[in-house]
Protein backbone atom coordinates (compact mmCIF):
# COMPACT_ATOMS: atom_id res chain seq x y z
CA UNK A 1 0.00 0.00 0.00
CA UNK A 2 0.55 3.58 -0.02
CA UNK A 3 1.16 5.86 3.34
CA UNK A 4 2.46 8.76 3.67
CA UNK A 5 3.12 10.45 7.24
CA UNK A 6 3.93 13.91 8.59
CA UNK A 7 3.14 15.30 12.13
CA UNK A 8 -0.24 17.17 12.49
CA UNK A 9 0.83 19.92 14.05
CA UNK A 10 3.97 21.78 14.99
CA UNK A 11 4.34 25.12 16.35
CA UNK A 12 7.64 27.39 16.23
CA UNK A 13 8.84 30.61 17.55
CA UNK A 14 9.47 33.67 14.67
CA UNK A 15 13.19 33.92 13.78
CA UNK A 16 14.00 30.07 15.00
CA UNK A 17 14.54 27.25 13.08
CA UNK A 18 11.40 24.22 12.54
CA UNK A 19 12.26 20.94 10.63
CA UNK A 20 9.02 18.67 9.38
CA UNK A 21 9.78 15.68 8.86
CA UNK A 22 7.61 13.00 6.18
CA UNK A 23 7.82 9.55 5.86
CA UNK A 24 6.46 7.55 3.32
CA UNK A 25 5.76 4.17 1.63
CA UNK A 26 5.09 3.87 -1.75
CA UNK A 27 5.00 1.73 -4.87
CA UNK A 28 7.90 2.58 -6.81
CA UNK A 29 9.27 6.64 -6.15
CA UNK A 30 9.54 9.33 -8.82
CA UNK A 31 10.28 11.96 -6.56
CA UNK A 32 8.81 13.88 -3.63
CA UNK A 33 7.27 17.25 -3.34
CA UNK A 34 6.60 20.12 -0.45
CA UNK A 35 3.97 22.36 -0.99
CA UNK A 36 2.67 25.22 1.12
CA UNK A 37 -1.31 26.20 1.54
CA UNK A 38 -2.03 29.06 3.83
CA UNK A 39 -5.72 28.84 5.44
CA UNK A 40 -8.66 29.46 2.57
CA UNK A 41 -5.96 29.23 -0.16
CA UNK A 42 -4.55 26.21 -2.86
CA UNK A 43 -1.56 24.91 -2.20
CA UNK A 44 1.93 26.23 -3.63
CA UNK A 45 4.79 24.71 -4.87
CA UNK A 46 7.87 24.72 -2.62
CA UNK A 47 10.38 21.82 -3.72
CA UNK A 48 11.29 18.57 -5.51
CA UNK A 49 13.52 16.07 -4.46
CA UNK A 50 14.26 13.02 -6.60
CA UNK A 51 17.64 12.23 -5.76
CA UNK A 52 19.27 11.83 -2.26
CA UNK A 53 20.04 15.17 -0.59
CA UNK A 54 19.92 18.51 0.35
CA UNK A 55 18.30 21.03 -1.74
CA UNK A 56 18.44 24.72 -0.83
CA UNK A 57 16.02 27.30 -1.80
CA UNK A 58 16.21 30.58 0.50
CA UNK A 59 15.28 30.15 3.80
CA UNK A 60 13.54 26.89 2.53
CA UNK A 61 15.49 23.10 2.23
CA UNK A 62 14.45 19.98 1.30
CA UNK A 63 16.32 16.90 2.25
CA UNK A 64 15.64 13.32 1.13
CA UNK A 65 16.80 9.91 1.79
CA UNK A 66 15.11 7.39 -0.28
CA UNK A 67 16.67 4.19 1.20
CA UNK A 68 14.79 5.49 4.55
CA UNK A 69 11.80 6.55 2.80
CA UNK A 70 12.43 9.58 4.81
CA UNK A 71 12.19 13.73 3.80
CA UNK A 72 12.01 16.95 5.97
CA UNK A 73 11.90 20.36 5.13
CA UNK A 74 14.02 22.93 6.86
CA UNK A 75 12.92 26.60 7.58
CA UNK A 76 15.17 28.63 8.60
CA UNK A 77 14.63 32.65 9.70
CA UNK A 78 11.14 32.11 10.69
CA UNK A 79 8.54 34.43 9.73
CA UNK A 80 4.61 34.85 11.19
CA UNK A 81 3.76 34.73 7.38
CA UNK A 82 5.13 30.88 7.47
CA UNK A 83 2.43 30.04 9.42
CA UNK A 84 0.41 27.42 7.18
CA UNK A 85 -0.26 23.94 6.73
CA UNK A 86 2.89 22.15 4.86
CA UNK A 87 2.07 19.44 2.46
CA UNK A 88 4.47 16.52 1.84
CA UNK A 89 3.58 14.56 -1.32
CA UNK A 90 5.14 11.32 -3.14
CA UNK A 91 4.83 10.91 -6.93
CA UNK A 92 4.63 6.72 -7.33
CA UNK A 93 5.47 4.57 -9.98
CA UNK A 94 2.50 5.74 -11.85
CA UNK A 95 2.79 9.20 -12.07
CA UNK A 96 0.11 10.07 -9.38
CA UNK A 97 0.88 11.88 -7.05
CA UNK A 98 -0.36 11.02 -2.87
CA UNK A 99 -0.16 14.01 -0.43
CA UNK A 100 0.17 13.33 3.34
CA UNK A 101 -2.13 14.83 5.58
CA UNK A 102 -0.25 18.20 5.93
CA UNK A 103 1.96 19.87 8.63
CA UNK A 104 -0.10 23.02 10.61
CA UNK A 105 2.62 25.15 11.19
CA UNK A 106 1.91 28.60 13.99
CA UNK A 107 4.69 30.63 14.20
CA UNK A 108 4.74 32.88 17.06
CA UNK A 109 5.97 36.10 18.13
CA UNK B 1 0.57 34.23 -17.51
CA UNK B 2 -2.57 33.15 -15.82
CA UNK B 3 -2.55 30.07 -13.08
CA UNK B 4 -5.42 27.80 -12.84
CA UNK B 5 -8.88 29.23 -12.86
CA UNK B 6 -11.67 27.50 -11.10
CA UNK B 7 -15.58 28.47 -10.57
CA UNK B 8 -16.98 29.55 -8.24
CA UNK B 9 -15.37 30.13 -5.51
CA UNK B 10 -18.11 29.22 -3.16
CA UNK B 11 -21.35 27.55 -3.27
CA UNK B 12 -23.90 26.47 -0.90
CA UNK B 13 -26.29 23.84 -1.65
CA UNK B 14 -29.22 21.82 -0.51
CA UNK B 15 -28.62 18.18 -0.32
CA UNK B 16 -30.05 16.09 -3.04
CA UNK B 17 -29.25 19.53 -5.53
CA UNK B 18 -27.07 19.58 -8.20
CA UNK B 19 -23.84 21.37 -8.35
CA UNK B 20 -21.38 22.03 -10.89
CA UNK B 21 -17.39 23.16 -11.09
CA UNK B 22 -15.74 24.71 -13.82
CA UNK B 23 -11.83 24.50 -14.45
CA UNK B 24 -9.47 26.21 -17.01
CA UNK B 25 -5.66 25.27 -16.65
CA UNK B 26 -2.66 26.95 -17.26
CA UNK B 27 -2.10 27.32 -20.83
CA UNK B 28 -0.08 24.56 -22.56
CA UNK B 29 -0.89 22.24 -19.69
CA UNK B 30 -2.08 18.79 -20.98
CA UNK B 31 -2.45 17.17 -17.94
CA UNK B 32 -5.54 18.35 -15.64
CA UNK B 33 -6.73 16.84 -12.15
CA UNK B 34 -9.52 17.41 -9.82
CA UNK B 35 -8.61 17.11 -6.12
CA UNK B 36 -11.17 16.98 -2.70
CA UNK B 37 -9.91 18.34 -0.07
CA UNK B 38 -11.72 17.98 3.84
CA UNK B 39 -10.48 20.39 6.23
CA UNK B 40 -7.35 19.08 8.00
CA UNK B 41 -6.26 16.75 5.34
CA UNK B 42 -3.74 16.40 2.09
CA UNK B 43 -5.43 16.57 -1.17
CA UNK B 44 -7.37 13.58 -2.66
CA UNK B 45 -6.92 12.72 -6.52
CA UNK B 46 -10.55 12.20 -8.03
CA UNK B 47 -9.54 12.39 -11.48
CA UNK B 48 -6.91 13.09 -13.85
CA UNK B 49 -7.20 13.62 -17.61
CA UNK B 50 -4.50 13.39 -20.44
CA UNK B 51 -5.67 15.71 -22.64
CA UNK B 52 -9.31 14.71 -23.38
CA UNK B 53 -8.75 10.98 -21.67
CA UNK B 54 -9.26 10.21 -18.02
CA UNK B 55 -6.31 8.15 -17.37
CA UNK B 56 -6.90 7.79 -13.79
CA UNK B 57 -10.90 7.82 -12.14
CA UNK B 58 -10.85 5.19 -9.80
CA UNK B 59 -11.03 6.90 -6.74
CA UNK B 60 -14.53 9.20 -8.23
CA UNK B 61 -17.99 8.22 -6.94
CA UNK B 62 -19.37 7.33 -10.36
CA UNK B 63 -22.66 6.85 -8.90
CA UNK B 64 -22.45 10.71 -8.20
CA UNK B 65 -19.77 12.54 -9.74
CA UNK B 66 -18.96 13.28 -13.33
CA UNK B 67 -16.27 14.92 -14.90
CA UNK B 68 -15.59 16.00 -18.35
CA UNK B 69 -12.70 17.47 -20.48
CA UNK B 70 -14.06 18.47 -23.53
CA UNK B 71 -11.13 19.59 -25.82
CA UNK B 72 -8.81 19.00 -23.55
CA UNK B 73 -8.39 22.28 -21.95
CA UNK B 74 -11.47 23.23 -19.55
CA UNK B 75 -13.15 20.64 -17.47
CA UNK B 76 -16.37 20.70 -15.41
CA UNK B 77 -17.24 18.64 -12.21
CA UNK B 78 -20.72 17.59 -11.46
CA UNK B 79 -22.14 16.07 -8.67
CA UNK B 80 -25.46 14.68 -8.92
CA UNK B 81 -27.15 14.66 -6.10
CA UNK B 82 -24.83 16.23 -3.42
CA UNK B 83 -24.90 14.75 0.08
CA UNK B 84 -24.25 16.46 3.27
CA UNK B 85 -20.77 14.63 3.25
CA UNK B 86 -19.50 16.47 -0.07
CA UNK B 87 -19.26 19.38 1.78
CA UNK B 88 -15.25 19.79 1.06
CA UNK B 89 -12.66 22.16 -1.20
CA UNK B 90 -12.58 21.12 -4.83
CA UNK B 91 -9.33 21.88 -6.00
CA UNK B 92 -8.17 21.65 -10.15
CA UNK B 93 -5.03 21.08 -10.64
CA UNK B 94 -2.77 21.24 -13.86
CA UNK B 95 0.69 20.33 -15.13
CA UNK B 96 2.76 20.08 -18.18
CA UNK B 97 2.90 16.45 -18.34
CA UNK B 98 1.86 13.69 -16.21
CA UNK B 99 4.33 11.83 -14.44
CA UNK B 100 7.84 12.11 -12.26
CA UNK B 101 9.03 16.02 -11.42
CA UNK B 102 6.35 17.92 -13.35
CA UNK B 103 4.90 20.22 -10.89
CA UNK B 104 1.14 20.32 -10.49
CA UNK B 105 0.21 23.83 -9.83
CA UNK B 106 -3.94 24.41 -8.31
CA UNK B 107 -6.50 26.57 -8.46
CA UNK B 108 -8.00 28.43 -5.65
CA UNK B 109 -10.53 25.92 -5.56
CA UNK B 110 -14.77 25.90 -5.32
CA UNK B 111 -15.58 25.33 -1.81
CA UNK B 112 -18.44 23.28 -1.36
CA UNK B 113 -21.10 23.61 1.72
CA UNK B 114 -24.30 20.77 1.44
CA UNK B 115 -27.42 21.54 4.32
Amino acid sequence: GQNIDQPTEMTATEGAIVQINCTYQTSGFNGLFWYQQHAGEAPTFLSYNVLDGLEEKGRFSSFLSRSKGYSYLLLKELQMKDSASYLCAVSGNTGKLIFGQGTTLQVKP
Amino acid sequence: EAGVVQSPRYKIIEKKQPVAFWCNPISGHNTLYWYLQNLGQGPELLIRYENEEAVDDSQLPKDRFSAERLKGVDSTLKIQPAELGDSAVYLCASSLNEGSGNTIYFGEGSWLTVV
